[in-house]
């Protein structure tokens, strides 16, 4: 499979605890992005890097929120002292860059997270 | 206030029916339009992109219109079937197409 793969799937924690998340791009994207969605509503972006620099965080993502991609390749997104209004579905999205900038994102199937 | 305005919210169809699922923005500078198509617990996968000069443009049983006046668009599914049951978003980007913004999504349930 050469989509977008992230893991894990589902995590469930109690509050305070903290997580971390991975997505593994596809592999020639060099744009990678991170969305949170809630039940019933479309993605909110989060943050997104080109190769390995973070390039825009959106005001949603928090102090206790941090997103690295180190070698430009795959991406973790770490939520710290996690609190109950973090539970989502935590998407990440993959594209290349360049020409008239058409290319789709292709996402993937998200990690459903659940705060106890 | 969001700026992609999907309606309507949840739509109920029988199997092998039409529908059209709306979507008015107010994004600007326009870029592109684009429609994904969300099963239950996957990502979003995109279904088409139109730019400014597009009117409509089709991908199988789906086709979407595009007026760049009146800032609507419209998806429309032809002879749905059980596997069409999915959320539909409308995502418009802004001009230099990395200020994406994601209606909430039209909820569609084929039954058949």
């Amino acid at each position: 499979d050469t989509g977008v793969s992230q893991d894990p799937r589902h995590k469930i924690t109690k509050r305070g605890q903290n997580v971390t998340f991975r997505c593994d791009p596809i592999s020639e994207h060099n744009r990678l992005y991170w969305y949170r969605q809630t039940l019933g509503q479309g993605p909110e972006f989060l943050t997104y890097f080109q190769n390995e620099a973070q390039l825009e965080k959106s005001r949603l993502l928090s102090d206790r929120f941090s997103a690295e991609r180190p070698k430009g390749s795959f991406s973790t997104l770490e939520i710290q002292r996690t609190e109950q209004g973090d539970s989502a579905m935590y998407l990440c999205a993959s594209r290349t860059q360049g020409g008239r900038d058409n290319q789709p994102q292709h996402f993937g199937d998200g990690t459903r997270l659940s705060i106890l | 206030k969001n700026q992609v305005e999907q309606s309507p919210q949840s739509l109920i169809i029988l199997e092998g029916k039409n529908c059209t699922l709306q979507c008015n923005y107010t994004v600007s500078p326009f870029s592109n339009l684009r429609w994904y198509k969300q099963d239950t617990g996957r990502g979003p996968v995109s279904l088409t992109i139109m730019t400014f000069s597009e009117n409509t443009k089709s991908n199988g049983r789906y086709t979407a219109t595009l007026d760049a006046d009146t800032k609507q668009s419209s998806l429309h599914i032809t002879a749905s079937q059980l596997s069409d049951s999915a959320s539909y978003i409308c995502v418009v980007s802004a001009g230099n197409n990395n200020d994406m913004r994601f209606g909430a999504g039209t909820r569609l349930t084929v039954k058949p």
